[in-house]
Parts: C-alpha cells; structure tokens; sequence
C-alpha cells in the first residue's frame, strides 16, 4: 500500500525552528516528485514547497522562500521540511504528497502551531 | 503569480441533484488543471486530472471540462458521501489551489 506519514509537528514559540518529517513506503520514492502543502486552520490548501525526484530541482512559494528548506534522503525513502524564523501565520496542518503537477496520495498531516 | 478563482464558496443541494463548480485562472493554464476533494479531518483526495480525466477508482458521477482560463466541475447525482470540500489546482506555473467550494446536502 503506497503510504506517507508525516511526523515533527508540534507547538513552537514565535522565531523558532522544527524540522517534519515524511516516511514513504509502498513505492519506489526515489521515483518521485514530493511536494509540501499546508492548511491553516479553517482555510484552504497552500502549497508550500517541491523537490525533485533526485533532490536537484526545488521551488518554494514566496510565503517561505529563505524560511523553510526541503530536501529528501532517497535512502531513508524520507522527506523533510526544515522551518527557521517560524511566524503565527505558518500555523497550520503540513502535508506531504506525491507528484510533480497531480498530487496523490497525501499523507495525513501534522499540524504546527506557532504560538507563545 | 497566477490566481485561481472558484465559485461559489459554499453551495447546498439535495441528493440526486446535479453540482456544478467553476474555477477561473486569472491567465491562460491550458489545461493544467487538477480537483481534489476534502472530506472534514482528511486529506484531499485527487479526483480529475489535467482538467478532465477521471482518476482511477473514482466514480464516474464525477467529472471536469475546460480549458485556457475557464473550467468547471461537475457532479451527475449528488450523493450523501459527497459531502466535502472541493478545490482545483493550477499547475501551469508552480502550484495554486482555488480558495475551496464547500458542498452541503439540503
């Protein structure tokens, strides 16, 4: 069964730092494209993050461009989503999900609160 | 940046009903254009991909159109288990998703 679960969520005060995680499995997850996208609570779908199959292309949305960084361990079959300089507005559920253009599967999220 | 716009926001219809949501790209995306639906505490689900081919395993009630900058989603027969709301998804340049179209059940 082609399965993500995202873990590191978590409470964090104003300007600090958690990094999620995203197991794969199911899959040859070297294969794949990965992106991170992210709900606030009550709100819509924001897409965060992408990288590449092999991890040489990434692209961020403006909203974390110089905050977050994403990379992959093809041989951990992980993903990751590193967070600095966190604000009240990156409060929200953070999804991992396959693909470059079409996402699917997603995993279940993991929800970051920023707050102090 | 390429904005994407649904509508409506919120709709209510009753079972059997035909459901129609619109998406439009605030510039020509041709047809890179995904819908997903979310049911209450779950993930989004992939629905129709580039804007009109139906997933595998989803049921054929379901289905999209369009092209350019104007799509539109539609549901055949509403059912009970298609509670949920719904969002398209550019991918023309980067990643955009509509603001969502919440569906009740009158």
């Amino acid at each position: 069964e082609v399965q993500l679960v995202e873990s590191g969520g978590g409470l964090v005060q104003p300007g600090g730092s958690l990094r999620l995680s995203c197991a794969a499995s199911g899959f040859t997850f070297s294969s794949y494209e990965m992106n991170w996208v992210r709900q606030a609570p009550g709100k819509g779908l924001e897409w965060v993050s992408y990288i590449s199959s092999s991890g040489s292309t990434i692209y961020y949305a403006d909203s974390v461009k110089g905050r977050f960084t994403i990379s992959r361990d093809n041989a951990k079959n992980s993903l990751y989503l590193q967070m600095n300089s966190l604000r009240a507005e990156d409060t929200a559920v953070y999804y991992c999900a396959r693909g470059e253009h079409s996402f699917d599967p997603w995993g279940q999220g993991t929800l970051v609160t920023v707050s102090s | 940046d390429i904005q994407m716009t649904q509508s409506p926001s919120s709709l209510s219809a009753s079972v059997g009903d035909r459901v129609t949501i619109t998406c439009q790209a605030s510039q020509d995306i041709s047809n890179y254009l995904n819908w997903y639906q979310q049911k209450p505490g779950k993930a989004p689900k992939l629905l129709i991909y580039d804007a009109s081919n139906l997933e595998t395993g989803v049921p054929s009630r379901f289905s999209g159109s369009g092209s350019g900058t104007d799509f539109t989603f539609t549901i055949s027969s509403l059912q009970p288990e298609d509670i949920a709301t719904y969002y398209c998804q550019q991918y023309d340049n980067l990643i955009t998703f509509g603001q969502g179209t919440r569906l009740e059940i009158k």
